[in-house]
């Protein structure tokens, strides 16, 4: 069974179109995070949700919205998409934020093509 | 500012020789997270290093943690071209996330 899925797999769109990705996880984990990995493999954490909360939303253009409707799903909701956006996002989880079971588990990520 | 860095970022190495992997951040923490990502691939975590001198090792892998040094590194022996991937790793600073390094691809040539 996987752990932590995504669809879709691949995206590709035009420019100024709005697309969403989605991401669940059945580890049973209270936390879920969004990444996005640039061309040069570089990883950064956009948001973080606990419990459906959003604890984290690093500096991200506000046409990225997430939204968990329950603790196993984190969707991302990208607005008036724009090439710089085409990159790999990553859905992550983990038992919990900090202490001994933050160890972060992955989904295979969602390659996105802004033509 | 909250900084992993990584060195080399890309390591090209023969089958069967030995390398390190250092991973240098910039503030105190002691968890920290090894990572492997195979081209178009997941992440997948391979260590979990919650204190200082910390050693885990798994196969031809062994990784480490010097807390007082903010370095952790991750030690191959012997490769082989099964290894070729690019290896992150991550540090928790007490920020409720993970902090990534830049990642080493390594490239193990026969």
């Amino acid at each position: 069974d996987t752990a932590v899925s995504q669809t879709p797999k691949y995206l590709v769109t035009q420019m100024g179109n709005d697309k969403s990705i989605k991401c669940e996880q059945n580890l049973g984990h209270d936390t879920m995070y969004w990444y996005k990995q640039d061309s040069k493999k570089f990883l950064k954490i956009m948001f973080s949700y606990n419990n459906k909360e959003l604890i984290i939303n690093e500096t991200v253009p506000n046409r990225f919205s997430p939204k968990s409707p329950d603790k196993a799903h984190l969707n991302l909701h990208i607005n008036s998409l724009e090439l710089g956006d085409s990159a790999v996002y990553f859905c992550a989880s983990s038992p919990q934020t900090a202490g001994d079971y933050d160890e972060q588990f992955f989904g295979p990520g969602t390659r996105l093509t802004v033509l | 500012e909250l900084k992993v860095e990584q060195n080399p970022l890309f390591l090209s190495m023969q089958e069967g020789k030995n390398y390190t992997i250092y991973c240098n951040y910039s503030t105190t923490s002691d968890r920290l997270y090894w990572y492997r990502q195979d081209p178009g691939k997941s992440l997948e975590s391979l260590f979990v290093l919650l204190s200082n001198g910390a050693v885990k090792q798994e196969g031809r892998l062994m990784a480490s943690l010097d807390t007082k040094a903010r370095l952790s590194t991750l030690h191959i022996t012997a490769a082989v071209h099964d290894l070729s991937a690019t290896y992150f790793c991550a540090v928790n600073f007490g920020n409720e996330k993970l902090t990534f390094g830049t990642g080493t691809r390594l490239t193990i040539i026969p």
